[in-house]
């Protein structure tokens, strides 16, 4: 079976701190790559998404993720981080051929002002 | 705003009775979803809909079920609600099926047993 891991369950950093979320997964053919994002009290919310092309992708807000084929794995990076970012960070897999998203089970975020 | 709706955002049974969850949206897309999230638990696919056509998991219980009556709704039921189903529902939707579709999510319902 399909899955993917986000190895930092909590991670706290003060304002300004440059950010890293880990994610690997563990499919070996073609996928399609996101992190949602949650704010408190609102709804999963695409930050980024890789498909092809450069492995290193820039969403919103900041936000930057790299895709390294070699090691299955697709961090997500922001600077500098603010207040704001406060929130549950999700990585999700999807097969390129397939319909499921494979979620990891999330990094929450507390941004410290 | 274009977006998936769910009502109601907080949702109380008992154990064994039935209980409904809706989900609505204005995107016009033809795929619906509904996942389960327990808690510090990732997202867990149940069912889809590709407009009328019904793709239950293998692994989604039978005590779980689905009906999409339009384009815009899909009820997720749950016939007889143990404690193990508590948790929050995701419903999400995206134009089409395939890897290179963005799903949208709503708000989810928190689901508290009895």
């Amino acid at each position: 079976a399909q899955s993917v891991s986000q190895h930092n369950h909590h991670v706290i950093l003060s304002e300004a701190a440059s950010l890293e979320l880990g994610c690997n997964y563990s499919y070996g053919g073609t996928v399609n790559l996101f992190w949602y994002v949650q704010y408190p009290g609102q709804h999963l919310q695409l930050l980024l998404k890789y498909f092809s092309g450069d492995p290193l992708v820039k969403g919103i807000k900041g936000f930057e993720a790299e895709f390294i084929k070699s090691k299955f794995s697709f961090n997500l990076r922001k600077p500098s981080v603010q207040w704001s970012d406060t929130a549950e960070y999700f990585c999700a897999v999807i097969l390129n051929t397939g319909n499921q998203f494979y979620f990891g089970t999330g990094t929450s975020l507390t941004v410290i002002p | 705003d274009a977006m998936v709706i769910q009502n109601p955002r907080y949702q109380v049974t008992q154990f064994g009775k039935p209980v409904t969850l809706s989900c609505s949206q204005t995107l016009n897309h033809n795929v619906m979803y509904w996942y389960q999230q327990k808690s510090s638990q990732a997202p867990k696919l149940l069912f889809h809909y590709y407009d009328k056509d019904f793709n239950n998991e293998a692994d989604t219980p039978d005590n779980f079920q689905s009906r999409r009556p339009n384009t815009s709704f899909c009820f997720l039921d749950i016939r007889s609600p143990g404690l193990g189903d508590a948790a929050m529902y995701l419903c999400a939707t995206s134009r089409g099926l395939g890897g290179q579709e963005t799903q949208y999510f709503g708000p989810g319902t928190r689901l508290l047993v009895l």
